[in-house]
């Protein structure tokens, strides 16, 4: 059974980048053809999908984010990562990662970092 | 993109009520809809996938129906526990996934 985990620095100023990285355990990114990804959820408000890297390397991104955001995958290390740029307080959300087979419901999810954007 | 309207936002209801909650997609996404329980301070938990699919390890009062563009979650029974936020998502297309709004089931 897969384990994720997210990890960063959970206080960034405005105007900096965040960035965050979720390290996949009990079995190997590369064995699974999933869709990994990262959800945020503002505080108090809903669940939206920042974006996605496939295990290929393909990503995908939501559109409203696409300017800002760069997501990876280093299969060496067993982990996908998250860097948003030019972040505001709108930015300020719990970051899950998580992953999905392609047609397949999310079924691995991280516990969820907050990562609050102030000065 | 395929947008996933959920209605409605929120909900009371009382131990052992009976409760349906509806999400409507954009466009035909066949039967790629799951559901999703969230309580506070935790990741989402899956419900059911594939529209009507029951998570093994979550109690047969939750059951999901529906195809196309129109899908229900429903719960015969309120339980206690069941009191949280419920989210429909639709995985026919490519990421970014899209999630319906929410609704948030409070007891009356």
């Amino acid at each position: 059974q897969l384990q994720l985990q997210e990890s960063g620095p959970g206080l960034v100023k405005p105007s900096e980048t965040l960035s965050l990285t979720c390290t996949v355990s009990g079995g190997s990114i590369n064995s699974f053809s999933y869709y990994w990804g990262w959800i945020r959820q503002p505080p108090g408000k809903g669940l939206e999908c920042i974006g996605n890297v496939y295990y290929s390397g393909i990503t995908y991104y939501n559109p409203s984010l696409k300017s800002r955001v760069t997501i990876s995958v280093d299969t060496s290390k067993n982990q996908f990562s998250l860097k948003l740029t030019s972040v505001a307080a709108a930015d300020t959300a719990v970051y899950y990662c998580a992953g999905r087979a392609p047609f397949g419901p999310i079924d691995y999810w991280g516990q969820g970092t907050l990562v609050t954007v102030s000065s | 993109d395929i947008q996933m309207t959920q209605s409605p936002s929120s909900l009371s209801a009382s131990v052992g009520d009976r409760v349906t909650i509806t999400c409507r997609a954009s466009q035909s996404i066949r039967s790629y809809v799951n559901w999703y329980q969230q309580k506070p301070g935790k990741a989402p938990k899956l419900l059911i996938y594939a529209a009507s699919s029951l998570q093994s390890g979550v109690p047969s009062r939750f059951s999901g129906s529906g195809s196309g563009t129109d899908f229900t979650l429903t719960i015969s029974s309120l339980q206690p526990e069941d009191f949280a936020t419920y989210y429909c998502q639709q995985s026919y297309s490519t990421p970014p996934d899209t999630f319906g709004q929410g609704t948030k089931l409070e007891i009356k």
